[in-house]
């Protein structure tokens, strides 16, 4: 069965730290790794996407990392901001199957920012 | 704002009542999704469209109906749904059904309660 699991389920840091999120996954086939941030009653948006090749991929102060080999991903987030307060949804892609990409989501690692 | 507008918001509904979820986009994409989402659970695949074709059903109960008039709507038409059914409702799109490396594009949901 394919499973994505995240750590830590929760996390509260300080404005302006940093914090990095672990995502272990087991999926296959694998096609493509991706990372979500949803905030409280809005719809999960794309922050990267990376393929097995690629092992870094960065947008703003977001840095995601993987590695294949290990099945393992991380999301570096630098100098927090309150805004950053959300879920992060790793979600790994088994390419595409019968027309429209199928996503396995994981549960989700619940950010709190604050002062 | 998000590209992908969902209608209405919220909706409060009783088991014997009829209504429809609406979902719409703008940017071409010619694959659609409908997800539920239950509380601090990931969201959970239902149907996939691609173009404009039902490509996926998640054994979804049949009184959950998609339809996809055109390649910018979507709909989800609800009948005699139960208490369990009350969650939040993500419709996403993305650009190419055919193409495994495209982020999801997602609407902000509809907050649907069953009494």
């Amino acid at each position: 069965k394919n499973q994505v699991e995240q750590s830590p389920q929760s996390l509260i840091i300080l404005e302006g730290k940093n914090c990095t999120l672990q995502c272990n996954y087991t999926v296959s086939p694998f096609s493509n790794l991706r990372w979500y941030k949803q905030d409280t009653g809005r719809g999960p948006v794309s922050l990267t996407i990376m393929t097995f090749s690629e092992n870094t991929k960065s947008n703003g102060r977001y840095t995601a990392t993987l590695d294949a080999d290990t099945k393992q991903s991380s999301l570096h987030i630098t100098a927090s901001q309150l805004s950053d307060s959300a879920s992060y949804i790793c979600v790994v892609s088994s390419g595409v199957t019968g027309g429209g990409n199928k996503l396995t989501f994981g549960t989700g690692t619940q950010l709190k920012v604050e002062l | 704002d998000t590209e992908v507008t969902q209608t209405p918001k919220h909706l409060v509904m009783g088991m014997t009542n009829k209504k429809s979820l609406k979902c719409e986009q703008h940017m071409g994409h010619r694959a659609m999704y409908w997800y539920k989402q239950k509380a601090k659970k990931p969201p959970e695949l239902m149907f996939v469209y691609s173009y404009e074709k039902l490509s996926i059903n998640e054994s979804v109960p049949s009184r959950f109906s998609p339809e996809c008039p055109n390649s910018s709507l979507l709909n989800l038409h609800l009948h005699a749904l139960q208490p369990e059914d009350s969650a939040l409702y993500l419709c996403a799109s993305s650009q190419d059904p055919g193409q495994q490396y495209q982020p999801q594009h997602f609407g902000d949901g509809t907050r649907l309660s069953i009494l």
